[in-house]
């Protein structure tokens, strides 16, 4: 399985963009990366995935380099509302591996 | 859609006692997955199923778990006997062949504490 690497946690302010970097070093050719929000006494929410380059959606955009050895989810102005913890996930989609959420960023945005 | 239905939300029993949790998946979703979420260990995946049947069961802690799948419409995870370490929050999550195993939609999670 792809090991990720993310902060533990972030401060921001309402209205500023926040990008949060996830590292996959080891992550295979077939491999999707896929972010997920969590709220506190929720279950995690799909946000976006990609596979290379740039994916935007509603809520984000993501970004990943030519090489896939990492990622940047982008919050554009960020609202007290998207205080969350943001999981970054590297796996295989077609059904043959499980997933792995590992320790998430913590995002803490302040008025 | 009403989402992945889970039942109940909370349960509070003591230790020896059989716990049985429920899920529903979305229609039309095809894997269904089981999680445990606990400040210490985060959020780990206990079991998966693709079409009614068990893929992935690595994740199942020890044999007092048991996950099935009658239908395509109903899931249980059972533990038995539960122990205080079983305490955590148990997500279920669904998802469809056509989107991706990895891009699930959890359901609000059931609150177990074993005392």
């Amino acid at each position: 399985l792809a090991k990720t690497t993310q902060p533990i946690s972030m401060d921001s302010y309402e209205g500023q963009e926040v990008n949060i970097t996830c590292s996959h070093n080891n992550i295979a050719t077939n491999d999707y990366i896929t972010w997920y929000q969590q709220f506190p006494s929720q279950g995690p929410r799909f946000i976006i995935q990609g596979y290379k380059t740039k994916v935007t959606n509603e809520v984000a955009s993501l970004f990943i380099p030519a090489d896939r050895k990492s990622s940047t989810l982008s919050l554009p102005r960020v609202s007290l509302s998207d205080t969350a913890v943001y999981y970054c996930l590297v796996g295989d989609i077609t059904g043959r591996r499980a997933l792995t959420f590992g320790s998430g960023t913590r995002l803490q945005v302040q008025p | 859609d009403a989402g992945v239905i889970q039942s109940p939300r909370h349960e509070v029993t003591e230790m020896g006692q059989e716990v049985t949790l429920r899920c529903k998946p979305i229609s039309g979703h095809d894997y269904l997955f089981w999680y445990r979420q606990t400040m210490m260990r985060g959020l780990e995946l206990l079991i998966y199923f693709n079409n009614n049947v068990p893929i992935d069961d690595s994740g199942m802690p020890e044999d007092r778990f048991s996950a099935k799948m009658p239908n395509a419409s109903f899931s249980t995870l059972k533990i038995q006997p539960s122990e205080p370490r079983d305490s955590a929050v148990y997500f279920c999550a669904s998802s469809s062949w056509d989107r991706g195993l990895d891009t699930q939609y959890f359901g609000p999670g059931t609150r177990l504490t074993v005392l």
